[in-house]
């Protein structure tokens, strides 16, 4: 138990339309990271949000947008969706304190499996 | 580029017996490297995490090493349990020079999925 929460943990779309994936971070922690995972891969990064701000963002097309909320839960919003989003995606919280290494521990989800038909 | 790479891909042994999983690295600047245990269709789950002065760190039955220089890490699990069978992740965090702090911007290998045989 890491006590971060993902919702849904499954669920089927078809090219298209959007879908929003949610998380739910552990307590205390001001920052939310979620990568994907294709089968037989290792996660990608695919954004940060820090105290409801995007704090950095990695090869992802502007399709894939996040939300943090003030109780630091965070949204993934994909629109229109392709076949090859189809993967489990991940989020992970974590204590930020600014100007520090970044050697904190990163608490994971469950996950989120899309699939895109 | 950053990357991670692993080896081997996929390893079965038979319970009881020692294993020990590969990493080699280019990201840059170096600020730590993670080994992650990831159960199918789990999320991953810390065993290690080691920064650039730590050379070795153990996790009960799991010892991670770090060489800095040549930019290798291993994993060596000793007394396999068939618990044990999942995929193990190996992750660099590189140092983030203009904000100081992006923890979750990481560096993730495609996995070593390992498979304990009774």
């Amino acid at each position: 138990e890491t006590g971060v929460t993902q919702s849904p943990t499954h669920l089927i779309k078809t090219r298209g339309q959007q879908v929003t994936l949610r998380c739910s971070s552990q307590s205390g922690h001001n920052t939310v990271s979620w990568y994907q995972q294709a089968l037989g891969q290792g996660p990608q990064f695919i954004f940060q949000y820090y105290r409801e701000e995007e704090n950095g963002r990695g090869n992802f097309p502007p399709r894939f947008s996040g939300l943090q909320f003030p109780n630091y839960s965070s949204e993934l919003n994909v629109n229109a969706l392709e076949l090859d989003d189809s993967a489990l995606y991940l989020c992970a919280s974590s204590s930020r304190v600014a100007g520090a290494p970044n050697t904190g521990e990163l608490f994971f989800g469950e996950g989120s499996r899309l699939t895109v038909l | 580029k950053n990357q991670v790479e692993q080896s081997p891909q996929s390893l079965i042994i038979l319970e009881g017996k020692n294993c020990t999983l590969q990493c080699n690295y280019t990201v840059s600047p170096f600020s730590n490297l993670r080994w992650y245990k990831q159960d199918t269709g789990r999320g991953p789950v810390s065993l290690t995490i080691m920064t650039f002065s730590e050379n070795t760190k153990s996790n009960g039955r799991y010892t991670a090493t770090l060489d800095a220089d040549t930019k290798q890490s291993s994993l060596h699990i000793t007394a396999s349990q068939l618990s044990d069978s999942a995929s193990y992740i190996c992750v660099v965090s590189p140092q983030d020079q203009d904000r100081g702090s992006t923890l979750g911007r990481l560096y993730f290998g495609r996995g070593t999925q390992l498979t304990v045989w009774p």
